[in-house]
């Protein structure tokens, strides 16, 4: 079985700042997914890739930059943190965009102060 | 639009007691279904799937599902709950064709009382 590794774990941030999250997977997978997670709203997509190289925005790319420089790699980049922002960011893996089962990371939680 | 409703925010149940999370999904083409679990502090993981025929999937965990076409519904079910079963579960909609998008629904909190 493989893993996806999420760094940091916990992110506290202040307001403008730029702050970014990576993400790392060993499942040799195509496609990688930044969601976020919010209590009582699910999750929404941020960014996908469907190969290295690949970026495609999600319902939420406003405000986000992502980067896959690499196959097992997908960083995400809050570019302006919001004051008083708490979430989850969830990176998640597939084999192939569509309708294969997602694999999860444990998340980085962002706090903005 | 697609969509995905999970219409109980937070379920209480005794453990041993049955189980049955509700999920419908809004879309006018073929679904393809998961139901993922989130513990504390952990990322979401797979119990179970449903992309075609028998509409009652087994997953993990004595975990199965149903999905309804008629009734545009995947509701999953556990015949005897345990205290570990206590977390929170997503019902997820996979649209065919999509280049990746997963539609989550808000998820249903499942406390399991001793």
């Amino acid at each position: 079985g493989g893993i996806i590794t999420q760094t940091p774990k916990f992110l506290i941030g202040q307001e403008g700042q730029k702050l970014t999250l990576k993400c790392q997977q060993n499942f040799n997978h195509d496609t990688m997914y930044w969601y976020r997670q919010d209590s009582g709203k699910g999750l929404r997509l941020i960014y996908y890739s469907i190969t290295e190289n690949d970026l495609q925005k999600g319902d939420l790319s406003e405000g986000y930059d992502a980067s896959r420089e690499k196959k097992s790699s997908f960083s995400l980049t809050v570019t302006s943190a919001q004051k008083n922002e708490m979430a989850v960011f969830l990176c998640a893996s597939s084999i192939a965009a569509g309708d294969t089962e997602v694999f999860f990371g444990k998340g980085t939680r962002l706090t903005v102060v | 639009a697609q969509s995905v409703t999970q219409p109980d925010a937070r379920v209480t149940v005794s453990e041993g007691a049955s189980l049955q999370l509700r999920c419908k999904y809004s879309y006018s083409g073929t679904p393809y279904l998961f139901w993922y679990v989130q513990y504390p502090r952990q990322g979401l993981q797979l119990l179970l799937k449903y992309y075609s025929g028998d509409p009652v999937v087994q997953g993990v965990n004595g975990f199965e599902a149903e999905f309804s076409k008629s009734n545009s519904s995947f509701h999953l079910r556990k015949a005897s709950v345990h205290w570990s079963d206590s977390a929170v579960y997503f019902c997820v909609l996979s649209v065919t064709g999509n280049t990746g998008k997963l539609i989550f629904g808000l998820g249903t909190t499942l406390q399991v009382q001793p």
